[in-house]
């Protein structure tokens, strides 16, 4: 069964606009939580990671929302560029050197 | 910091030969090294997890004697797919984890492997 579930499937949104992927948990053992953003032909690339320790965490144009209480956690993209297209993945680790258990994957399209 | 290659980025082999995919850490040692497979526009599947010096771990339904995984230093992984046939066909990716990294997996670039 899908440990992390990924919400949506697919984004469109506008140049300046804001992106917004949900992902929502069940275990509540999970202890550290990393979003990757990939391009089509390559690997996953860390774009910012959170532990449930922290509400709220910043990296320039992205933002992770952490709600320990509802196991959901987000990625907020400010200011979404084209150069933004990309496939996001959330996940959540169980444990120090466990495995990652990945969501289904968002595709977001930045119209110019 | 934390680059994980891998070679070849993509390989065409005959039906029934074996391949060989490296992930090499290129400044870290990677205690951990992990093996996934990606099918078009899907997630990531974890195939194998892998420790320096010991056997790997493989994920229910994972053949082990298809995908043999060797993990002989801290900075080399590879994978084998032995016997390949037009259903291996896939985009294998494999990460490394190192404790002074903050615990995360990086990703290497991925290999394209089709099996004709």
């Amino acid at each position: 069964q899908q440990q992390v579930k990924q919400s949506p499937q697919s984004l469109i949104v506008q140049k300046g606009g804001i992106s917004i992927i949900n992902c929502a948990y069940e275990n509540t053992a999970f202890d550290y939580f990393p979003w990757y953003q990939q391009f089509p032909g390559k690997g996953p690339a860390l774009l910012i990671a959170i532990r449930p320790d922290v509400s709220e965490k910043k990296e320039g144009r992205f933002t992770i929302s952490f709600n320990k209480s509802a196991k959901q956690f987000s990625l907020h993209i400010m200011d979404s560029q084209p150069g933004d297209s990309a496939t996001y993945f959330c996940a959540a680790r169980l444990g120090s050197w466990g495995k990652f258990q990945f969501g289904a994957g968002t595709q977001v399209v930045v119209t110019p | 910091g934390a680059v994980v290659s891998q070679h070849p980025s993509w390989v065409i082999c005959k039906s029934g030969t074996s391949v060989k995919i490296e992930c090499r850490s290129l400044d870290f040692q990677a205690t951990t090294m992990f093996w996934y497979r990606q099918f078009p526009k899907q997630s990531l599947m974890l195939m194998a997890t892998s420790n320096e010096g010991s056997k790997a771990t493989y994920e229910q339904g994972v053949e082990k004697d298809k995908f043999l995984i060797n993990h002989a230093s801290l900075t080399l992984s590879t994978l084998t797919v032995t016997s390949a046939h037009p259903e291996d066909s896939s985009f294998y990716i494999c990460s490394a984890s190192e404790r002074l990294l903050q615990e995360t997996q990086y990703f290497g670039p991925g290999t394209r492997l089709l099996v004709l």
